[in-house]
């Protein structure tokens, strides 16, 4: 089975704090991707990489950047958290083309 | 651009009722189209893709080009098809993946 790993199920942090949050995927897959999920906005893509060192924008990267050193490991950091990225965070990878894998998510509040 | 609408946010039906979650979609070209399930404390995992055509825990969509449209039906809806539902459009040449605003669908007994 495809594991998709968060390394923080819930965080708390204030306002201004950098936060990184971590996933790593045992499946070598190409592409990974960070979603953030809203009530009533679904699933929006922040950021995707499809290789090592490779990254594109999704819909909603202000505020985001992502770090992709190696294969297997995907960061989503906030350089200065504000309220409003309070959020559930779904990291998800896939081959190319393939059915998207995600973790359990990492639900961050913002004070 | 490429848009994905799933214009209820809630839908309820009773046990043994057919069960229709209604998505749209926009798109230049040709797309694929696929659905997504959350059940409760569990991860998001994929229900079906249009390109395969099976039906999957009763589960089937038509992919409409005419009417941009990729509804999930299910003739008998069961309690334990309760979940969110997401549906999901891929441009034929990418691999990023567009989902809608999602269904919260409850089946009572």
């Amino acid at each position: 089975d495809v594991k998709v790993t968060q390394s923080s199920r819930y965080l708390v942090k204030r306002t201004g704090e950098k936060v990184f949050l971590e996933c790593v995927q045992d499946m070598d897959h190409e592409n990974m991707f960070w979603y953030r999920q809203d009530p009533g906005l679904g699933l929006r893509l922040i950021y995707f990489s499809y290789d090592v060192k490779m990254k594109e924008k999704g819909d909603i990267p202000e505020g985001y950047s992502v770090s992709r050193e190696k294969k297997e490991r995907f960061s989503l950091i906030l350089e200065s958290a504000s309220t409003n990225q309070t959020s559930m965070y779904l990291c998800a990878s896939s081959l190319f083309a393939g059915e998207l894998f995600f973790g359990e998510g990492s639900r961050l509040t913002v004070l | 651009a490429q848009r994905v609408t799933q214009p209820e946010k809630l839908l309820s039906v009773f046990k043994g009722a057919p069960v229709e979650l209604k998505c749209n979609y926009s798109y230049s070209g040709s797309p694929e189209l696929f659905w997504y399930v959350q059940y409760s404390r569990q991860r998001l995992q994929l229900l079906l893709r249009h390109i395969s055509r099976e039906s999957i825990k009763g589960f089937t969509a038509d992919l409409n080009k005419g009417e941009t449209s990729f509804h999930l039906k299910k003739p008998f809806a069961q309690e334990e098809d309760s979940a969110m539902y997401y549906c999901a459009l891929r441009s034929a040449s990418g691999s990023r993946l567009t989902f809608g605003e999602g269904t919260q669908l409850t089946v009572n007994p």
